[in-house]
């Protein structure tokens, strides 16, 4: 198993360009979320998923958009980016709070850069 | 409001010495709580996690926490660090495994 997978691992965005963060789990996880990280604020929520076609608002949304069409992919899509989401990206998953004992997966980040 | 504070922002210690990092939650119903390291430039590892049972729960790598409900409180400890440890660690709560609330993150130091 791959585990939690992200591309690109670092990008550079110039201000009001879009783009969309990949995310791809293959441990048929139900539950797929996406932090932000940083400094001194450690990770925060921005959106998550508990099944394909459902997704929610975490604590920080704005400028974000979430989609998940499949139970592998939780793509995060930035629709005109801002200074302000410069920051480290990383995307999730979990099985889900059926089960007792799991934890969440934590794939290894995407560096954006907005200048 | 629901939240996770980890005190010590820095944490410098002595090879061999032993380890203690606090966090403390508020939490409105019975919490899930875990523990993550984060090497430079990496992602989060889970150390532990916490749902039920035996307060005192084993981690990876030697370490161990310990849930005190009365103190809202999951301190994390290790009796001998080693310099592999330096890294930073994330405190976190959850309604479950998913949604967590993190916090700030401690920054440890071991010096040689």
């Amino acid at each position: 198993n791959a585990g939690v997978t992200q591309t690109p691992k670092f990008q550079v965005l110039k201000t009001g360009q879009s783009m969309t963060l990949q995310c791809a789990q293959d441990m048929n996880h139900e539950y797929m979320s996406w932090y932000r990280q940083d400094p001194g604020m450690g990770l925060r929520l921005i959106h998550y998923s508990v099944g394909a076609g459902i997704t929610d608002q975490g604590e920080v949304p704005n400028g974000y958009n979430v989609s998940r069409s499949t139970t592998e992919d939780f793509p995060l899509r930035l629709l005109s980016a801002a200074p302000s989401q410069t920051s480290v990206y990383f995307c999730a998953s979990s099985v889900g709070t059926t089960s007792s004992y799991n934890e969440q997966f934590f794939g290894p980040g995407t560096r954006l850069t907005v200048l | 409001a629901q939240s996770v504070t980890q005190p010590d922002i820095h944490i410098t210690v002595s090879e061999g010495a032993s380890l203690e990092l606090r966090c403390n939650y508020s939490y409105g119903a019975t919490p899930y709580l875990f523990w993550y390291v984060q090497s430079p430039g990496q992602g989060l590892q889970l150390l532990l996690k916490y749902f039920s049972g035996d307060t005192l729960v084993q981690g990876i790598k030697g370490f161990e926490a310990e849930f005190k409900r009365s103190q809202s409180s999951f301190n994390l400890r290790k009796p001998s660090v080693h310099w592999s440890d330096a890294a930073e660690y994330f405190c976190a709560v959850g309604p479950g495994t998913y949604k967590y609330i993190f916090g700030t993150g401690t920054r440890l130091k071991v010096l040689a």
